[in-house]
């Protein structure tokens, strides 16, 4: 079993809808990570994130560290949303661990 | 600041030849890693540095893969003899001050080894 599971592998959804990507992970972390990367294969980093909630334009990261389960949402999506969504942790002082990303498809 | 910046961006070359990819972290920031992305592994972390000392190098496929950082603004990772295994989109990227920061990406080499 992978130490990071993302859900779900592959996502279409139509302008306007909310989106919801969710990461679990089977180790104590230190920090959680979500990046984003673009069609032409750049990555950004979106969020760190080791408790609570985090709120950049229309994307919100949230974390629940005692059941070890991520969630980034998208508000009012847009087709240029559309990339691929990579969760990332760190199990204590070690190296990061990814997940394999999700896939997001936003038609307009 | 101009972010990270890896050249070449593209590297074609033939098998056993000698690879070198080359990173400039952002001005100012202590940590430094690379990375391999595949379609069959995804992401994957190989080494890192802070303060230009190799920290965690286990992620290192094997001895024909080695990486330097002589001074805070350059970093390398070289490939020799490269195999066809080793095509791939190889990141580097820099945080901060802790390694649990927020990483900045640079734009990726995308290396094809025939």
């Amino acid at each position: 079993k992978n130490e990071v599971e993302q859900s779900p592998q592959n996502l279409t959804a139509q302008e306007g809808e909310f989106i919801t990507i969710n990461c679990s992970y089977s180790v104590g972390i230190s920090a959680l990570h979500w990046l984003q990367q673009h069609p032409g294969g750049g990555i950004v980093s979106l969020f760190m994130l080791s408790s609570g909630k985090k709120k950049h334009g229309r994307l919100i990261a949230t974390i629940n560290i005692q059941e070890k389960h991520s969630s980034l949402h998208i508000t009012a999506s847009h087709p240029r949303d559309s990339a691929v969504y990579i969760c990332a942790v760190k199990p204590g002082a070690q190296k990061l661990v990814f997940g394999q990303g999700t896939r997001l498809t936003i038609n307009p | 600041d101009a972010g990270v910046i890896q050249s070449p961006r593209h590297e074609v070359t033939e098998m056993g030849q000698e690879v070198t990819l080359r990173c400039k972290p952002i001005s100012g920031h202590d940590y430094l890693f690379w990375y391999r992305q595949t379609m069959m592994r995804g992401l994957e972390l190989l080494i890192y540095f802070n303060n230009n000392v190799p920290i965690d190098d286990s992620g290192m496929p094997e001895d024909r893969f080695s990486a330097k950082m002589p001074n805070a603004s350059f970093s390398t990772l070289k490939i020799q003899p490269s195999e066809p295994r080793d095509s791939a989109v190889y990141f580097c990227a820099s945080s901060m001050t802790r390694s649990t920061d927020t990483q900045y990406f640079g734009p990726g080499t995308r290396l094809t080894v025939l």
